[in-house]
């Protein structure tokens, strides 16, 4: 069965600072892995995928994340925060038929 | 050009009453999804449809119940409204059961319930 495991609830880091998501899973084959963002009263946005090709994978808004198989990770990065990157963000693995969802991790951004 | 649209985007109800939360897509996608979101944002799937078939039905109590007229079209029927229903609901599709799993989906924007 798959799962995943967001590392930290919260995350605060200053304006312009790098930003580190960690997000660990596990499958019993090799995962479709996604992040998703939420914004405060908003919808839910795919902000990149990870589908077997690439082990880096780039997305919206300057975030990459990178699968790494021996340590069953796949982090979120982001080289410089911005205020709007203030979110709600979940880390996601494909598993029978339905997508498995992390409990989130809230991004603050302190200016 | 809304892809996944949502209706209506809130409900404030009594508890007790009945009411339903309608959800279309115009992305020709053969699968779609009921999902609840607590105030904790744990997000779980309710029910998945795949071109009008039922695939998915998680432990959600009777009173909720799904209605597919067609593949573009899934909406949400709660009876007997409680206090615990309050959440956002969010309605999402993907092209097919694999590709859900497999590249992600497009979700609506939420439909924000609260019952009082």
């Amino acid at each position: 069965a798959q799962s995943v495991t967001q590392l930290d609830s919260h995350v605060s880091v200053s304006e312009g600072t790098p930003v580190l998501l960690r997000c660990n899973y596990s499958s019993s084959y090799s995962p479709s892995l996604f992040w998703y963002v939420q914004h405060p009263n908003k919808g839910l946005q795919l902000l990149l995928k990870y589908t077997s090709a690439a082990t880096l994978v780039k997305g919206i808004n300057g975030f990459e994340a990178e699968f790494k198989k021996s340590e069953t990770s796949f982090h979120l990065t982001k080289p410089s925060a911005h205020m709007s990157d203030a979110a709600e963000y979940f880390c996601v693995v494909g598993g029978n038929y339905q997508l498995i969802w992390g409990a989130g991790t809230k991004l603050i951004i302190k200016p | 050009d809304t892809a996944v649209s949502q209706t209506p985007k809130y409900l404030v109800t009594q508890m007790g009453n009945d009411k339903s939360i309608k959800c279309e897509q115009n992305l020709g996608h053969d699968t779609m999804y009921w999902y609840k979101q607590d105030s904790k944002k744990f997000l779980k799937i309710m029910f998945s449809y795949n071109n009008k078939e039922l695939i998915i039905n998680e432990t959600v109590p009777n009173r909720f119940s799904p209605k597919s007229p067609d593949k573009a079209h899934l909406n949400l029927h709660i009876n007997s409204l409680e206090l615990g229903d309050s959440a956002v609901y969010f309605c999402a599709s993907s092209q097919d059961l694999g590709a859900g799993s497999n590249y992600g989906y497009t979700f609506g924007s939420g439909t924000r319930l609260t019952v009082v």
